[in-house]
C-alpha cells in the first residue's frame, strides 16, 4: 500500500471536468514538488505535470493541478477520449527516503 | 530528441540474477541523473534507484541489498541488475531520465519498458 493515496478509478463523460486527488503526509507532499504521469494503457507512463503545476512542452493547459497542506489534485477540463488512462502522482519521501508513487487512479471517459 | 531503450532478458529464473541494461540517444548521459522504475503486471509503480553519470547512487531501501545501478558514459548506457529475484520481481522495468531542479526531481522521458518474468 502506497504512502499516497489516489482514488483507484474515476469516469466521466467527454466534455466534462473531472479531478483527481493524491494524498499524502508533511514528509511527502507537504514539503516537496508533486509530478504527475499519464500512462496509456499498453504504454509507458508519460510526465504530464511537474514541479507542482509545470506542464511539459505538448501538454495542454486543460491539465491543471491544485495543492494544498498534504494533498495535490489534478484537474482535467473538457475530457476527451484520448484522455483514458491510468493517472500517477509522485514525489520524494523524506521519511522513507525514497521515491514514492500513488497506487494509480483509471480514468474511463464513457 | 532523447530517447531511452531497455535490453535484457525476458525470462530470468528464480534466485538469479537480472541485468537490464538501457541505452540513451539523442543526448550525452553525462550531466544528468538516471532511474529505473519497475511495474508488476496490472499493478502501480515502483522507484528502483537513482545514478548520477558520476556513478553515484541512491536505491529503494525495499530493494537495496539486492539491487546496483551502474552507468558507462562511454557507451551512453546504464545498467540495472537485481539479485536473488522471485515471482514478484516479475514486473515491466522502465529507465528513465530524471530531471532535478533545486533538489526536486521528476521523470522524462521513460524507455518503453521490458518485461522481465522471474518463473522457472
Amino acid at each position: 500500500q502506497s504512502v499516497l493515496t489516489q482514488p483507484p478509478s474515476m469516469s466521466a463523460a467527454p466534455g466534462q471536468n473531472v479531478t483527481i486527488s493524491c494524498s499524502g503526509s508533511s514528509s511527502n507532499i507537504e514539503n516537496n514538488f508533486v509530478s504527475w504521469y499519464q500512462q496509456v494503457p499498453g504504454s509507458a507512463p508519460k510526465l504530464l505535470i511537474y514541479d507542482n503545476n509545470n506542464r511539459p512542452s505538448g501538454i495542454p493547459d486543460r491539465f491543471s493541478v491544485s495543492k494544498s497542506g498534504t494533498s495535490v489534485t489534478l484537474a482535467i477540463t473538457g475530457l476527451r477520449t484520448g484522455d483514458e488512462a491510468d493517472y500517477y502522482c509522485g514525489t520524494w519521501d523524506d521519511s522513507l527516503g525514497t521515491w514514492v508513487f500513488g497506487e494509480g487512479t483509471k480514468l474511463t471517459v464513457l | 530528441q532523447m530517447q531511452l531503450q531497455e535490453s535484457g532478458p525476458g525470462l530470468v529464473r528464480p534466485l538469479e540474477t537480472v541485468s537490464l541494461t538501457c541505452t540513451v540517444s539523442g543526448d550525452s548521459i553525462s550531466s544528468y541523473y538516471w532511474s529505473w522504475i519497475r511495474q508488476p503486471p496490472g499493478k502501480g509503480l515502483e522507484w528502483i534507484g537513482f545514478i548520477y553519470y558520476t556513478g553515484s547512487a541512491n536505491y529503494n531501501p525495499s530493494l537495496k541489498s539486492r539491487v546496483s545501478i551502474s552507468i558507462d558514459t562511454s557507451k551512453n548506457q546504464f545498467s540495472l541488475k537485481l539479485r536473488s529475484v522471485t515471482a514478484a520481481d516479475t514486473a515491466v522495468y522502465y529507465c528513465a531520465r530524471v530531471l532535478v531542479y533545486f533538489g526536486q526531481n521528476w521523470f522524462a522521458p521513460w524507455g518503453q519498458g521490458t518485461l522481465v518474468t522471474v518463473s522457472s
